[in-house]
């Protein structure tokens, strides 16, 4: 059973960096699978940031993509998000989940809340 | 991009009743990639459906799903005390993936 938990700061400073990590067990990351961050916030639901594949491959939400890194890290068997300049609208429940090919987000993390604010 | 559209907003209905949720695209999901979500307070997403009519694992047989195209239905034949709840639906068949804004099922 694959299990997904994100980890980071739950709270960031206006203009700031975002940093989550999601580490992957039950599964490796090197699989072929995408892997996702999705964010829920009140105003805007839900909403795909972006996915990395385990060549690197990256796809970005062209809303987020001027702010948004995704990467991943092999030898710990996890992947990462950094957005940048942040805002109080990046304020959201983030989620990281995995996209398995033709079935899309079958497994997700339990979220972890982000606050911006001073 | 893709915009889903979901209605109702809000369905109420007692346990044991039928529901019907409707999900229509702003243009043909490719490969008619539509999934469905079920979300309660504090909980993520759980994946129902995919591929439009797919159930993913362990999900019960009351939840079907149909469509092609620009218009899709997710039924629960017969509403379970624990079926009520959020539900999503999600396209993945074009970049960005995107979401509907919704329906909730609630108790009559």
């Amino acid at each position: 059973q694959v299990q997904l938990q994100e980890s980071g700061p739950g709270l960031v400073k206006p203009s700031g960096t975002l940093s989550l990590t999601c580490v992957v067990s039950g599964g490796s990351i090197s699989s072929s699978n995408w892997w996702s961050w999705v964010r829920q916030s009140p105003g805007k639901g839900l909403e795909w940031i972006g996915e990395i594949y385990h060549s690197g491959s990256t796809n970005y939400n062209p809303s987020l993509k001027s702010r948004v890194t995704i990467s991943l890290d092999k030898s710990k068997n996890q992947f990462s998000l950094k957005m940048s300049s942040v805002t109080a609208a990046d304020t959201a429940v983030y989620y990281c989940a995995r996209a398995a090919a033709g079935i899309t987000l079958d497994y997700w993390g339990q979220g972890t809340l982000v606050t911006v604010s001073s | 991009e893709i915009v889903l559209t979901q209605s109702p907003g809000t369905l109420s209905l007692s346990p044991g009743e039928r529901a019907t949720l409707s999900c229509r695209a702003s243009q043909s999901v490719s490969s008619n990639y539509l999934a469905w979500y079920q979300q309660k307070p504090g909980q993520a997403p759980r994946l129902l459906i995919y591929g439009a009519s797919s159930r993913a694992t362990g999900i019960p047989d009351r939840f079907s799903g149909s469509g092609s195209g620009t218009d899709f239905t997710l039924t629960i034949s017969r509403l379970e005390p624990e079926d009520f709840a959020l539900y999503y639906c999600h396209q993945y068949g074009s970049s960005p993936l995107t979401f509907g804004g919704g329906t909730k099922v609630e108790i009559k």
